[in-house]
């Protein structure tokens, strides 16, 4: 198919590490993004990861990439309240960007 | 980090009137501007990408003359809702490149978005 895959709902514990998964479906997408979207606001760029590169780590954030099974993946650890949102994977296809419809994280105490 | 500013952040209007949502980069000059549609609980839909100085380009199924865009400078995009109706109620977000070079073209920072109700 043509869509960004992302599994819908994740809940975790304060403290807990948070995987938050997604597969795409341009293997030729040179970039792939994770975005941030809190209630009613708009999106937050946390992280991006270029498609020659297997891993980047950010602080709390740790991006895998597989490019063979186009999956990617966004590890949070020490998972905080604040953390609670709903997470977009995006893929760069040619001159724009095409998201997965999100995944939300809600963390509790 | 690059800041978008989009206003207003809330409009509600009657039906048939027409709405402007201005975007604008605060502190970068943003050759690329693009504007998406969002439903509740669903992914964002790019509308169209603006280009400042030139026409959009509009996404297969929007229509050009109801969602008007103008990119007039490098910090400024507007996207205008003519003759709203009820079915235009949704979130509207921008976002901007920050420019040029393989980077900078690449990542887009999105403004807080525009949540329209036509009633």
């Amino acid at each position: 198919g043509e869509d960004v895959e992302q599994s819908l709902f994740l809940s975790v514990r304060e403290g807990d590490s948070s995987v938050i998964n997604c597969t795409y479906t341009d293997s030729s997408s040179t970039y792939l993004y994770w975005y941030k979207q809190e209630p009613g606001a708009g999106l937050q760029l946390l992280t991006y990861i270029f498609s020659n590169m297997d891993m980047k780590q950010d602080q709390r954030l740790t991006v895998l990439l597989n490019k063979k099974d186009k999956h990617l993946s966004l590890r949070i650890a020490d998972t905080q309240t604040g953390d609670s949102a709903i997470y977009f994977c995006a893929e760069k296809r040619s001159s724009t960007l095409t998201f997965g419809k999100g995944t939300m994280l809600l963390v509790s105490p | 980090g690059a800041v978008v500013s989009q206003h207003p952040s809330r409009v509600i209007c009657k039906s048939g009137t027409s709405v402007k949502i201005e975007c604008r980069s605060l502190d970068f000059q943003a050759t690329t501007m693009f504007w998406y549609r969002q439903f509740p609980k669903q992914s964002l839909m790019l509308m169209a990408t603006s280009n400042e100085g030139s026409k959009a380009t509009y996404e297969q199924g929007v229509e050009k003359d109801k969602f008007l865009i103008n990119h007039a400078s490098l910090t400024l995009s507007t996207l205008t809702v003519t003759s709203a109706h009820p079915e235009d109620s949704s979130f509207y977000i921008c976002s901007a490149s920050l420019g040029t070079g393989p980077l900078a073209k690449n990542i887009q920072y999105f403004g807080a978005g525009t949540r329209l109700s036509v009633l």
